[in-house]
């Protein structure tokens, strides 16, 4: 079965680039997530869009911003990088707002995010 | 805020015993989740356990939900060394993300 795709898996970036990071949801669902896990730190809540419109924000920093597009996909811009935004970052896609009450999310394998 | 609290932060126990790990929490919630995570890697969903629900089962896990102590556990049985991993409990309070717990990093030794 299709599971929720993120690219790239892995990316390094210098201290004030800018980065993008991609999100294609399991077909039909609706809903993404996007979350930042710091090294041996809990997965943290971004932000959340549904049927591309946003729906919840949490930490996001103004620095970051993202967007949901029409084919459902979405994608995470982070600018001004700095060292601390090194972590690994998740999204993981829903059918609906409050996800799938059987299943849970359903999450990708993350993006590692190294600023050097 | 909801977030979920876990106990222990780590635990290590030999390969064919249990493993059991606690989350509490602070508000109500639609229901809860446990998630595993493998070092570097992607969580994967493992139960769900709804709010009108006191436990559940699926294969060596067993998940109880205690909605008046705001809190829940899970038991992972005749643990193997495969088992080794972090868990995640994460709350769903019904119109809200998941909020996720600190973790306990099992290590499961053979």
């Amino acid at each position: 079965a299709a599971g929720v795709i993120q690219s790239p898996r892995h990316l390094i970036k210098e201290k004030r680039e800018t980065a993008t990071l991609k999100c294609y949801p399991i077909p039909r669902h609706d809903t993404v997530y996007w979350y930042q896990q710091g090294p041996g730190q809990d997965p943290q809540f971004l932000i959340s869009f549904y049927e591309k419109m946003q729906s919840d924000k949490g930490s996001i920093p103004d620095r970051f911003s993202a967007q949901q597009f029409s084919d459902y996909h979405s994608e995470l811009n982070m600018s001004s990088l700095e060292l601390g935004d090194s972590a690994l970052y998740f999204c993981a896609s829903s059918l609906g707002l409050v996800g799938d009450s059987n299943y849970g999310y359903t999450f990708g394998s993350g993006t590692r995010l190294t600023v050097v | 805020s909801q977030q979920g609290e876990e106990d222990p932060q780590a635990l290590s126990i030999q390969e064919g015993e249990n493993a059991t790990m606690n989350c509490s929490y602070k508000t109500s919630i639609n229901n809860l989740q446990w998630y595993r995570q493998n070092s570097g890697r992607g969580l994967v969903h493992l139960i769900l356990i709804r709010s009108n629900e006191r436990e559940k089962h699926s294969g060596r896990l067993r998940v109880t939900l205690d909605t008046s102590k705001k809190s829940s556990s899970l038991l992972i049985t005749a643990s193997r060394a495969a088992d080794t991993a972090s868990y995640f409990c994460a709350t769903d309070g019904g119109n809200t993300p998941l909020v996720f717990g600190k973790g306990t990093r099992l290590s499961v030794i053979a």
